[in-house]
C-alpha cells in the first residue's frame, strides 16, 4: 500500500473555479513531485519540488500553481482549467531528488474532471 | 516528453503462463524502474535496476537491462489473473534533479 495520501479521490469542477489537490507523505522524504496522466497514455511530469522549493516546472500552464508548505505536504492549486486538463494527477515522493537511484513512491491519484 | 517505448503494447496471456515486456530507451541512464498501474489507480513501484546491472529478481519478477542496446525486459513467470495491470518502465533522467521520464506502457490481461 501506498504511503503518499492524495485528496480528493475525485473532482469535478467548472473552468470558472477554483480548486486545490492535495498530497501528503510521512516517510521524510525531501523531494516531492505532481504527474499528469490522461488516459491510456504514460504519467507525464509536471513539476518537483526538493527540500520545499520548485526546482522543476515543466513548462506547465500557468493555471496550475503548485504550492509545497512543508516537508510532508504537496497541493497543486487549480483555476481557469479548460477542459482537456481532465485526467489523473498522480503526487509522488523520494528521499531526494538530486540523488539519482532513489526509488519514487507514487499515490493512487486524483481523477479531476473539468466540464 | 517520452523517453521509452515498450512493446507490445498489449499482451493477453492464461493464468500460469509467463509474461516478458519489452523497453527501449533514448538517452543514458542512470537507472531503470518499472512500475504496475492498475486501472484507473496509482503506480506501484516494482524493481530498480541500475545501469551497472544486468539483471535483478525480485519474487516472481525478472528485469533484465542492457545498456549497449538501450533495451530492459520485464518477466512475469507463473502469471496470476491479480497480475492483470498497465506496466511502464521508467527510466530517470539526471538533469541536477531526479527526473522520472515513463515509457509508452504494456497492458497485460491475465486470464483465470
Amino acid at each position: 500500500d501506498t504511503e503518499v495520501t492524495q485528496t480528493p479521490k475525485h473532482l469535478v469542477m467548472g473552468m470558472t473555479n477554483k480548486k486545490s489537490l492535495k498530497c501528503e507523505q510521512h516517510m521524510g522524504h525531501r523531494a516531492m513531485y505532481w504527474y499528469k496522466q490522461k488516459a491510456k497514455k504514460p504519467p507525464e511530469l509536471m513539476f518537483v519540488y526538493s527540500y520545499e522549493k520548485l526546482s522543476i516546472n515543466e513548462s506547465v500552464p500557468s493555471r496550475f500553481s503548485p504550492e509545497c508548505p512543508n516537508s510532508s505536504l504537496l497541493n497543486l492549486h487549480l483555476h481557469a482549467l479548460q477542459p482537456e486538463d481532465s485526467a489523473l494527477y498522480l503526487c509522488a515522493s523520494s528521499q531526494g531528488s538530486g540523488t539519482p537511484g532513489n526509488t519514487i513512491y507514487f499515490g493512487e491519484g486524483s481523477w479531476l474532471t473539468v466540464v | 516528453s517520452q523517453q521509452g517505448e515498450e512493446d507490445p503494447q498489449a499482451l493477453s496471456i492464461q493464468e500460469g503462463e509467463n509474461a516478458t515486456m519489452n523497453c527501449s530507451y533514448k538517452t543514458s541512464i542512470n537507472n531503470l524502474q518499472w512500475y504496475r498501474q492498475n486501472s484507473g489507480r496509482g503506480l506501484v513501484h516494482l524493481i530498480l535496476i541500475r545501469s551497472n546491472e544486468r539483471e535483478k529478481h525480485s519474487g516472481r519478477l525478472r528485469v533484465t537491462l542492457d545498456t549497449s542496446k538501450k533495451s530492459s525486459s520485464l518477466l512475469i513467470t507463473a502469471s496470476r489473473a491479480a497480475d492483470t495491470a498497465s506496466y511502464f518502465c521508467a527510466t530517470v533522467v539526471n538533469t541536477g534533479f531526479q527526473k522520472l521520464v515513463f515509457g509508452t506502457g504494456t497492458r497485460l490481461l491475465v486470464s483465470p
